[in-house]
């Protein structure tokens, strides 16, 4: 079983600045990963696929880094909008779907 | 565009079959190039995959649940379904129907869950 952490698991950022948020894999998964956003109350959007891809209509300050077992989403310029709590999620040869435990992204 | 919505009662006794079902509109869940699948999220917690079933009818399942869950398809209804037995108050969250979409294609398919419900909250007790 592929184990997902995500840290840190709260991330106090101001409006403006850059936030990077980490996701590790227990063993190597390529770039089978994802990146999800949610806010309270909503369902989650997706973000990235591929590692690296961003999903329709994804502002192009979200990007993601990474292949093997380290992933980064970097959001480049925090908007009132973004803070949330964000999920990487991987899927193995098997299209087993794993979620990380999350980071919230709150306001400094 | 394609519109997910969760059904199904809001209260489950232990030990009973919880059973909900997700009605795809815009679209069509024989697409060749998606999964539709449930995952679900205890209250305050991060959400866990539940499994996903293809219009063929092949599933795959989250090794932790599997002996509980049975994910089924009506394309005559364009609905999709969820049954998981036995449940206990471990199994109250709010659960999601998601289609699972396959990008690339060949020997570099990425997968996402790009649609999603609003979800539906299901509360164990008796």
């Amino acid at each position: 079983e592929i184990v997902m952490t995500q840290s840190p698991a709260t991330l106090s950022v101001s409006p403006g600045e850059r936030a990077t948020l980490s996701c590790r894999a227990s063993q190597s998964i390529s770039s089978n990963l994802a990146w999800y956003q949610q806010k309270p109350g909503q369902a989650p959007r997706l973000l990235i696929y591929g590692a690296s891809t961003r999903a329709t209509g994804i502002p192009a300050r979200f990007s993601g880094s990474g292949s093997g077992t380290e992933f980064t989403l970097t959001i480049s310029s925090l908007q009132s909008e973004d803070f949330a709590v964000y999920y990487c999620q991987q899927y193995n040869n098997w299209l087993l779907f794993t979620f990380g435990p999350g980071t919230k992204v709150d306001i400094k | 565009q394609v519109q997910l919505q969760e059904s199904g009662p809001g209260l489950v006794k232990p030990s009973e079959t919880l059973s909900l079902t997700c009605t795809v509109s815009g679209g069509s869940v024989s697409s060749g190039n998606y999964y539709w699948s449930w995952i679900r999220q205890p209250p305050g917690k991060g959400l866990e995959w539940i499994g996903y079933i293809y219009y063929s009818g092949s599933t795959n399942y989250n090794p932790s649940l599997k002996s509980r869950v049975t994910i089924s398809v009506d394309t005559s209804k364009n609905q999709f379904s969820l049954k998981l037995s036995s449940v206990t108050a471990a199994d109250t969250a709010v659960y999601f129907c998601a289609r699972v979409t396959r990008y690339g294609s060949g020997s570099s398919n990425y997968y996402g869950m790009d649609v999603w419900g609003q979800g539906t909250t299901v509360t164990v007790s008796s």
